[in-house]
């Protein structure tokens, strides 16, 4: 089993729309979480952290459940620009200590 | 303020070869990491270094080694080079301690092996 899944898509959604990402993760003893954002052959780019109250940054909401090892990325009135892969990423202490990072959802927003 | 650069972008090698490739950290920041990312793959951690000692070490054989250097750059190394090396490796730099945990990451090195 991989330390972290996703679901790899592709999620084809139309602008507009809501779309939403899940992650689960194995290892208990993660304490940071994070998505990721990468655009075609580029680097990934930290999108935002994930804490356990939730939190919101614009049209992006995170959550966490650390009961359910669960983690989740909402995106609201997809823009075209939302398109990318969405990595969810774990770590053991801190952002700057060893990530794990999950296979990546793919987001394509159309007209 | 210069992110990370990584050199070369894109590299192509021969099975069996060596490879060497270069990593500059985030100003201030103390701690390289490196991984691999293999296509259509979230990247895969190979290794990690502070204080010029490597810290923490994925699944990934000896083939993998590392270096770095008092000005906190770094360098992986590749021995022996098979065909399924072939990826984008990364470089993110970091702060072992301190406020500022997110990891910042180099536009990466294209490795094709043939």
């Amino acid at each position: 089993r991989k330390e972290v899944e996703q679901d790899p898509g592709p999620f084809n959604v139309p602008e507009g729309a809501t779309v939403a990402f899940n992650c689960t993760y194995s290892n208990s003893a993660s304490q940071s979480f994070f998505w990721y954002r990468q655009d075609c052959r580029k680097e990934p780019k930290l999108l935002m952290s994930v804490y356990s109250s939730g939190n919101e940054d614009g049209r992006f909401t995170a959550q966490l459940n650390r009961a359910s090892q669960y983690i989740s990325l909402l995106i609201r009135d997809s823009k075209l620009s939302d398109s990318a892969t969405y990595l969810c990423v774990v770590g053991r202490r801190g952002g700057g200590n060893k990530l794990t990072f999950g296979t990546g959802t793919q987001l394509k927003v159309e007209l | 303020d210069a992110g990370v650069t990584q050199s070369p972008t894109h590299l192509i090698k021969t099975r069996g070869q060596q490879v060497t490739l270069r990593c500059s950290p985030k100003s201030g920041h103390d701690t390289v990491s490196w991984y691999q990312q293999a296509l259509g793959q979230g990247p895969q951690f190979i290794f990690q270094y502070y204080e010029e000692e490597e810290r923490q070490r994925g699944n990934f054989p000896d083939r993998f080694s590392g270096h770095q250097f008092p000005n906190y750059s770094s360098e992986l190394n590749v021995n022996a080079l098979l065909l399924g090396d072939s990826a984008l490796y990364l470089c993110a730099s970091s702060l072992v301690r301190g406020a500022d945990t997110e990891a910042f990451f180099g536009q990466g090195t294209r490795l094709t092996v043939v």
